[in-house]
């Protein structure tokens, strides 16, 4: 049961523009989300958040935005950049319940910036 | 500060032996969470340990189990092996629930 989807196993941008990358979720107890970046022999980083109580958080280059009743979250990176070619992966939990705090995690996304 | 370290980096293994992976979380973190990513595949949860007790378990057999330390480290033990076992598996630390979830860098294990 695959409740955190990313539906776009990869994606090509041209460096400069906005690469956006979508997820889909069906548990609906998920209230807080996340976006990790993962580099090849290396483990996934942080790179940005949201709680269910907000429909989007921007941190630079990068904004989150939440549709709860669609039940998606998106990453919009502008613009672009070569460093920002890796797999990011979506994750999400249940924060509030007792014992399920744990990250879900997608399939993930491998996003390639052509220069 | 350190961040999360696993040990060891690569590890081969033959089918049907054991393998004992090592993980140790950033100072004050008392949870561990433990994470298979098998070849193409997405990040499957494995176990979640916090002040010592195992507090969830992903969708995996028995044969995959673990514990953790007076010092928070933990490790995650693989019992008969099997080739589908090979992947990378990455160890995530945390102040306890999800705030503060850092990854380590992961332990490639390869079953032949």
């Amino acid at each position: 049961d695959q409740q955190v989807k990313q539906n776009s196993p990869s994606l090509s941008v041209q460096e400069g523009r906005i690469s956006i990358l979508n997820c889909d979720y069906t548990n609906s107890m998920f209230d807080y989300f996340l976006w990790y970046k993962k580099y090849p022999a290396e483990g996934p980083t942080f790179l940005i958040s949201i709680s269910s109580i907000k429909d989007k958080n921007e941190d630079g280059r990068f904004t989150v935005f939440l549709n709860k009743s669609a039940k998606h979250l998106s990453l919009h990176i502008v613009p672009s950049q070569p460093g920002d070619s890796a797999v990011y992966f979506c994750a999400a939990s249940a924060s509030q319940i007792q014992g399920a705090q744990k990250l879900v995690f997608g399939q993930g996304t491998r996003l390639t910036i052509n220069p | 500060e350190a961040g999360v370290t696993q040990s060891p980096t690569h590890l081969i293994k033959t089918r049907g032996q054991q393998a004992t992976l090592r993980c140790s979380p950033i100072s004050g973190h008392t949870s561990v969470y433990w994470y298979q990513q098998a070849l193409g595949l997405g990040l499957q949860f494995l176990l979640w340990y916090d002040e010592g007790e195992e507090r969830n378990r992903g969708n995996f057999p028995p044969r995959f189990s673990g514990r953790q330390f007076p010092n928070y480290s933990s490790e995650l033990n693989v019992n008969a092996l099997e080739l589908e076992d090979s992947a990378l598996y990455l160890c995530a630390s945390s102040f306890g629930g999800i705030y503060g979830y850092t990854f380590g860098s992961g332990t490639r294990l390869t079953v032949v």
